[in-house]
């Protein structure tokens, strides 16, 4: 099983659609989450960080879960700019992992005229 | 400001050769990070810089090497490419190692013929 794991997608919606992706993640002492967004052949740049008691960046909020482990990120009324891979990032303890991070494999969304 | 760069952008080897991938960061982060990322999959980490003076192997340090040079500069060298290192390098920096928003340079196309 991989440390981190997300919606294989891809997901094809249309402009205005509420898209939700989802991410598990195996180790029950990680401490830290983000969403990374990365366009096409482009760097990751950092979407928002995920917290326990939920965040939201307009358009865009994440929560999380640390009893059944997994994040999520919803994306309302979806704009053509939208059209992204989405990374879920964890970071592991400091004490036995320093704190490193693992990337899932990411889910591409496509946003529709 | 200039955050994360990275040269070369594009290199083309032959199997054998060896070669140096250069990193530098402006924003007086301490820790530094190499990653790379394969077609359709999330970025792994090769080798980890937590401060200036240490490096630690992350999750694919075989066939690579590493040096902290100061604490802006941490490079990545290839000693005898092999096509299996055919794939996109990112650098990255982070204020601190574990809790922090990790920064991306624009990457290094690397094709091993």
């Amino acid at each position: 099983r991989k440390e981190v794991e997300q919606d294989p997608g891809p997901f094809n919606v249309p402009e205005g659609a509420t898209v939700a992706f989802n991410c598990t993640y195996s180790n029950s002492a990680s401490q830290s989450f983000f969403w990374y967004r990365q366009d096409c052949r482009k760097e990751p740049k950092l979407l928002m960080s995920v917290y326990s008691s939920g965040n939201e960046d307009g358009r865009f909020t994440a929560q999380l879960n640390r009893a059944s482990q997994y994040i999520s990120l919803l994306i309302r009324d979806s704009k053509l700019s939208d059209s992204a891979t989405y990374l879920c990032v964890v970071n592991g303890p400091l004490r036995t992992n320093a704190g490193k991070s693992t990337f899932g494999d990411g889910t591409t969304l496509t946003v529709k005229p | 400001n200039a955050g994360v760069t990275q040269t070369p952008k594009f290199q083309v080897l032959k199997t054998g050769q060896s070669m140096t991938l250069q990193c530098a960061q402006d924003m007086n982060h301490n820790s530094m990070y190499w990653y790379r990322q394969d077609p359709g999959m999330g970025l792994r980490l090769i080798y980890y810089s937590a401060s200036e003076g240490t490096t630690d192997k992350g999750e694919v340090p075989n066939g690579y090497n590493v040096s902290r040079l100061n604490k802006r500069e941490f490079s990545l060298r290839l000693e005898s490419a092999a096509p299996s290192q055919t794939s996109v390098y990112f650098c990255a920096s982070s204020e601190v190692t574990g809790t922090d928003t990790q920064y991306f340079g624009p990457g290094t196309r690397l094709t091993v013929l």
